[in-house]
């Protein structure tokens, strides 16, 4: 079983720069979000989706897009990278029985 | 507005030792209460879940507890090895459609051989 799967696993980007970051789930879980980590600041949360079609903003959004056209999928989009953004990402599916994590994406933007 | 905490920030044991971390959180309403473990540079493991109807739950030397009316959980950990040593995680649901995990800002913990 694949779980989470996040791609890539590391990335740099010059500011200004967009990127998406991918996210696929083979549990058929309905909720997915994505969260970033930064030292102090602990796991945020940036956008989440209770289903198909459905997307809304977490406690972090300014900076990062999502759509979710599928079950398995929820790609985090950054549309002009800012030095503020590098962090780790995480996402994340449930199926309201806990979370299971992805093993992140680390991003730079210089 | 939830706010969840660990105490201590970080633990350094003998191996073998018997321990205890503490995670509390101000908004009793929760949906469940999960406890992760993340090694340096790796991501999220789930170790242990608890609905908010549970008091408790146990998994091998680990056993979690929560007290939704004192808004605390205990995570023990019997007879701790030099492999337990990561950075222990422990978030809440929100008991609202969202389900929003909000996280306490953990306890690294170091078992010295």
């Amino acid at each position: 079983n694949a779980g989470v799967t996040q791609t890539p696993k590391f990335q740099v980007l010059k500011t200004g720069q967009s990127m998406t970051l991918q996210c696929a789930q083979d549990m058929n879980h309905e909720y997915m979000s994505w969260y970033r980590q930064d030292p102090g600041m602990g796991l945020r949360l940036i956008h989440y989706s209770v289903g198909a079609g459905i997307t809304d903003q977490g406690e972090v959004p300014n900076g990062y897009n999502v759509s979710r056209s599928t079950t398995e999928d929820f790609p985090l989009r950054l549309l002009s990278a800012a030095p503020s953004q590098t962090s780790v990402y995480f996402c994340a599916s449930s199926d309201g029985q806990g979370h299971t994590f992805g093993s992140g994406t680390r991003l730079t933007v210089v | 507005k939830q706010e969840v905490t660990q105490i201590p920030a970080a633990l350094s044991v003998p191996e073998g030792e018997n321990l205890v971390l503490n995670c509390s959180f101000t908004d009793s309403a929760i949906y469940n209460l999960q406890w992760f473990r993340q090694d340096p540079g790796k991501g999220l493991t789930s170790l242990l879940l608890i609905q908010s109807s549970q008091r408790e739950q146990t998994s091998g030397r680990l056993n979690a507890s929560l007290d939704k009316s004192s808004g605390r959980s205990t995570l023990y950990i019997a007879a701790s090895q030099p492999g337990d040593s990561a950075t222990y995680l422990c978030a809440v649901a929100r008991m609202d459609s969202s389900y929003k995990l909000i996280f306490g800002s953990g306890t690294r913990l170091l078992v010295r051989p």
